[in-house]
């Protein structure tokens, strides 16, 4: 079973819909993260929680908001969806240790029309 | 600022050596990465290396840090058609959160 997972995998929406893409990880740990990826641009962090009562912005965060809902549960919302937020969305934990290895959940991809 | 750099394209053939050039900007970098993203995958960690090291091999794959010229590279020896995947270069820095940040990718393309 993967460690990472997120749902939904896919999802068409409408300008102006709120959207929530939903984060969950076996891997029992503390940091996780919010990324976006577009082509050519590769990975903008929106988000990042180092544990379940802490919130950061990232470079993105305009437009998106989070929850942290358990140590396990990490989600993403769109409160109102624009075009120019189609893209491919990442959820990643990593440890507390220096070493800073992300684990990446398999993506969402987000389609506003 | 942080900003990491690499080419966006490299094609090779099969059974050849690859080599995925990545540059970086901040002198205080403690470890340096190399992901791998294959199609329709999230990123997974290839391997790293710490600062101080010039240099790590793992099986096919070899790690140069030159951090006078703050260039990481990373060769794919006998590159095969499952190597084929976007490459992405990161650094994080010493006192800092340990988030990586990434460059925005090379897509290796192996053809026959």
């Amino acid at each position: 079973d993967a460690d990472v997972t997120q749902t939904p995998r896919n999802r068409i929406t409408k300008t102006g819909k709120r959207i929530m893409l939903e984060c969950s990880q076996t891997k029992g740990h503390d940091r996780m993260y919010w990324y976006r990826q577009d082509p050519g641009l590769g990975l903008q962090l929106i988000y990042y929680s180092f544990d379940v009562k802490d919130i950061n912005k990232g470079e993105i965060s305009d437009g998106y908001s989070v929850s942290r809902q358990a140590q396990a549960k990490f989600s993403l919302s769109l409160e109102s969806a624009i075009p120019n937020q189609t893209a491919l969305y990442f959820c990643a934990t990593s440890g507390n240790g220096r070493q800073g290895e992300q684990f990446f959940g398999p993506g969402t991809r987000l389609t506003v029309l | 600022g942080e900003d990491v750099e690499q080419s966006l394209f490299l094609s090779v053939r099969e059974g050849d050596s690859s080599v995925i050039n990545c540059t970086y900007t901040d002198s205080s970098s403690t470890y340096l990465y190399w992901y791998k993203q294959e199609p329709g995958a999230g990123l997974q960690l290839l391997t790293y290396i710490f600062s101080n090291m010039d240099m790590k091999q793992d099986q096919r794959l070899t790690v140069l840090l030159n951090k006078k010229d703050k260039h990481l590279s990373l060769r794919i020896a006998d590159t095969q058609t499952g190597d084929s995947a976007i490459y992405f270069c990161a650094e994080s820095m010493t006192g800092g959160s340990y988030i990586p940040t990434f460059g925005r990718g090379t897509s290796l393309i192996v053809h026959p």
